[in-house]
């Protein structure tokens, strides 16, 4: 059975400091992780994934996110936060329940960031 | 532009009634699902359809039924078995149903339960 942990369910940082927000997993074989971004009333915007390759993923608006097998982690980085960032923040594992092959994501329960002016 | 397109935005329902929330996409895309959320938890899969004229049940999909007669559309009715149905809605496609393709949403259905 695959899991997601987002340890903090609240990260405060001042605009134009970096930015960490959290997300370690377990699951069996190889880990295909996501991250998404839900602004207040509206649907998750897809910001990165992990599936192969360099472990260091970048994706939109500037997030990067750090693969790290040994601690099985996959935290989401940004080197300068904005007011704007502010919102709740999902990671997502490969959900297997329905085949090793099946696309459903297992999500954990949410960050919400809040970039201080 | 191509996106998901969900709808009604917000939905009322009586005690007793059934109601159907609306999912569109024009992107192509052979798999489609349905996810609720809850405050404070992650979210959860109610119906899949890898492909057209295809739908397998989720995690959480007593009180639910859906249809999948187009590519493009995937209704989800909430009917009066779910007894607990006030929840945001998210309706949701990808590519193909093989893992690893991106998952991409609707901007959402808010039902309430009146």
């Amino acid at each position: 059975a695959q899991s997601v942990a987002q340890p903090e369910d609240q990260v405060n940082v001042a605009e134009g400091n970096p930015l960490t927000v959290k997300c370690t997993y377990s699951v069996s074989g190889n880990p295909y992780l996501f991250w998404y971004v839900q602004y207040p009333n509206r649907g998750l915007q897809f910001l990165l994934k992990y599936i192969t390759g360099d472990n260091l993923v970048k994706g939109s608006y500037g997030f990067e996110a750090e693969f790290n097998k040994s601690q099985t982690s996959f935290h989401l980085k940004k080197p300068s936060a904005l007011v704007s960032d502010s919102a709740l923040y999902f990671c997502a594992v490969r959900d297997d329940t329905y085949g090793t092959g099946a696309n459903n994501l297992f999500f954990g329960t949410g960050t919400r960031l809040t970039v201080i002016p | 532009d191509g996106g998901i397109t969900q709808s009604p935005k917000y939905l009322f329902r009586k005690e007793g009634q059934n109601v159907t929330l609306s999912c569109e996409q024009n992107l192509n895309h052979d798999a489609m699902y349905w996810y609720r959320q809850d405050p404070g938890q992650g979210l959860r899969l109610i119906y899949y359809s890898q492909i057209v004229n295809d739908f397998q049940k989720g995690d959480i999909a007593e009180g639910y039924s859906v249809s999948r007669e187009k590519k493009e559309s995937f209704p989800l009715t909430v009917t009066s078995a779910q007894k607990n149905p006030t929840a945001f809605y998210l309706c949701a496609s990808s590519t193909s149903w093989t893992s690893g393709n991106t998952i991409y949403f609707g901007e959402g259905s808010w039902l309430t339960v009146v």
